[in-house]
Formats: structure tokens, sequence, C-alpha cells
């Protein structure tokens, strides 16, 4: 199983409400990502989960919260969200294996398109 | 600060041509990726290069890699419209863990 699966598909918002989107990856990867990509550009690197800790904010706004409850799941909670936050939300899974040496290569999921009103 | 850089952004070529997608990068990289995107859709990972001089091909598709030269090529024979998509590169860098530097893409359309 090398896939990386997302939902929901689509999620359209207002700015007031809360919502969270879901990355599930079952390839004993332990090093999960969130992506932000505006059309017509390179994905933006948002959060870093390594061995289910939080490694790297790429100092997102505090209104994406991300969270790993364990080494197969990846949430990230939106809340308060303006509308300039529209984009696709790409999440992404690595091997990281102390002591080895992995290709590196990030699987991607197929990615949520927000819509924020 | 790390800098990827992708020419041309923006590729229109009829089929049967060939062309190459050109990756520069401003600092020591140990593996580079391509990968291609379709309109509205995730990335494909397309090829993963580890070391100098590694070439891998596939289809219509080979991508190089030039660690001395901080430059990664992808060559495209004989296009079809099939292969009409954005594509990546992007850079890791060991000492930053597995964190992905992305080209600016590199948007192909192929016309028949």
């Amino acid at each position: 199983d090398t896939e990386v699966t997302q939902t929901p598909k689509h999620l359209v918002m207002g700015m007031t409400n809360k919502k969270s989107l879901k990355c599930e990856q079952h390839m004993g990867h332990r090093a999960m990502y969130w992506y932000k990509q505006k059309a017509k550009k390179p994905p933006e690197l948002m959060f870093v989960y390594s061995y289910e800790k939080l490694s790297i904010n790429e100092s997102v706004p505090s209104r994406f919260s991300p969270e790993c409850p364990n080494s197969s799941l990846l949430n990230l909670h939106l809340h308060a969200l303006q509308p300039e936050d529209s984009a696709l939300y790409l999440c992404a899974s690595s091997r990281r294996t102390s002591g080895s040496i992995s290709t590196g290569e990030q699987y991607f999921g197929p990615g949520t398109r927000l819509t924020v009103t | 600060e790390l800098k990827v850089e992708q020419n041309p952004l923006f590729l229109s070529m009829q089929e049967g041509k060939n062309y190459t997608i050109y990756c520069n990068y401003s600092t020591t990289s140990d593996r580079l990726y391509w990968y291609r995107q379709d309109p509205g859709k995730s990335l494909e990972s397309l090829f993963v290069l580890l070391s100098n001089g590694a070439v891998k091909q596939e289809g219509r598709l080979m991508a190089s890699l030039d660690t001395k030269a901080r430059l990664s090529t992808l060559h495209i024979t004989a296009a079809v419209h099939d292969l009409s998509a954005t594509y990546f590169c992007a850079v890791d860098i060991l000492r930053t863990g597995n964190q992905f530097y992305f080209g600016t893409g590199t948007s192909l359309t192929v016309i028949p």
C-alpha cells in the first residue's frame, strides 16, 4: 500500500467556522507533512512531524493547528480562517528510520481543496 | 536561503519534439526529486536522484543530476499530449531533515 489518503476532498467554510482536515497513511512512514499550494505555485511547507513530534513549523499562523495522534494519522485543525487561506492543502509522508538511509521520497495525498468564504 | 529555480517557467512544444527542463539550486544538496502535477491534482513522483551523475529514464522522460554544477535536467523525447502537466523539482538537505525545497515549476503544454 503506497497510498496517502486525505479527507475531505473539498471543503467550503466560513471565517467563523472550525473544521479539520485528515490525512492517513499505512506505509509505516514516520515523517508526515502539511503543505499549502496556491494555483500555479509550488507547494509551501507548513508543518513537519517526525516520529509523531512536531519538528518544523514554518511560521504558520495559529489559526492552523496540526495534530499527530499516532504514526498513521495527521490532522490539521482550522479556525477563524481568512479568504486568502483558500488553497489546495496537501499531506505527504516519507520514511524516517534512524540509523539507515532512506531515499527521502515524499508520497503525496490527493489534497483537500479549501475555500474560505 | 536555499533557492531552487526552474526554467523555463512555461513551455509550449509540438508533439514529436524534444526539450529539456532545467533545475538549478543554490547550495549543496544530497538528493533531488522530480514530480508531475496535473491541474487540480496532487503530485506524482517521477524520479529520485540520489548521487552525482545519476540518470533515470521512464518512457519519454529522462532525468539527470550533476551535484557539482547544482543542476538537474528533465529531458523530454518525442513529446506527446499526455505529458502536458506542471513539473516540479525538489531538493532536500540531510542536515535539515527531510524538508523539501520545491522549484518554481514548469508548466508544459504539448500541442498536437
